[in-house]
């Protein structure tokens, strides 16, 4: 079945503590997402990559890290976690800027 | 910069025909409008995707003017578990191929 997973699907962390949520792909996509949506601001892209080793900011990249070593795996880091990343993080993939996104179920971050 | 907006939410009732429109200014003349669903906790859903004129699949249709300065994306005969919220989106190829969402329109369907 072809989707996009992330895990964890919950979070909860302090303050400081390095964490990485997971997104892994099995369609072969080339372009890889992350978003955050917090209630009221929709959704607002973090970091997006367009194949392997390549990466580039979204409109909110400040206090998260992207890596893209392989081409099914797109990890967000979060290297010191502050409370205002509390929110709900989606991993999104398509087969190329423009095409459909295929979305994960998402990962709800709680920071205190 | 390219730029999306829709409205923040409509009603509407079982069986009715329902639109929804996006505006989207200085869209390049090579992107496609995309329309997506999303239901509380879930990711977003793939709709539809257009260009120009009309086009239409076994959930929605979506029609774009000549201008492409709007989309409208319809929904035949909505049911109670259309309830939801729709997000149109765009490409910025201008600017390193962002991606321009709108702010989602939150759509209540009533009995």
């Amino acid at each position: 079945e072809a989707q996009v997973t992330q895990n964890p699907r919950y979070l909860i962390t302090v303050t400081g503590k390095k964490l990485t949520v997971t997104c892994s792909q099995n369609m072969n996509h080339e372009y890889m997402s992350w978003y955050r949506q917090d209630p009221g601001l929709g959704l607002r892209q973090i970091y997006y990559s367009m194949n392997v080793e390549v990466t580039d900011k979204g409109d909110v990249p400040e206090g998260y890290k992207v890596s893209r070593k392989e081409k099914r795996n797109f990890p967000l880091i979060l290297e010191s976690p502050s409370p205002n990343q509390t929110s709900l993080y989606f991993c999104a993939s398509s087969s190329g800027v423009g095409s459909p996104l295929h979305f994960g179920n998402g990962t709800r971050l709680t920071v205190t | 910069l390219a730029k999306t907006t829709q409205p923040i939410s409509m009603d509407s009732y079982e069986g009715q025909e329902v639109n929804i429109t996006c505006s989207h200014n200085n869209i390049a003349t090579n992107d496609y409008i995309t329309w997506y669903q999303q239901f509380p906790s879930q990711g977003p859903r793939f709709i539809i995707q257009g260009y120009k004129t009309k086009v239409t699949n076994e959930v929605a249709s979506l029609f774009i003017p000549a201008d492409r300065k709007s989309s409208t994306l319809s929904l035949p005969r909505v049911s109670l578990s259309d309830t939801a919220v729709y997000y149109c989106l765009v490409v910025d190829w201008g600017s390193n191929y962002q991606l321009i969402w709108g702010a989602g329109t939150k759509l209540i369907i009533k009995p």
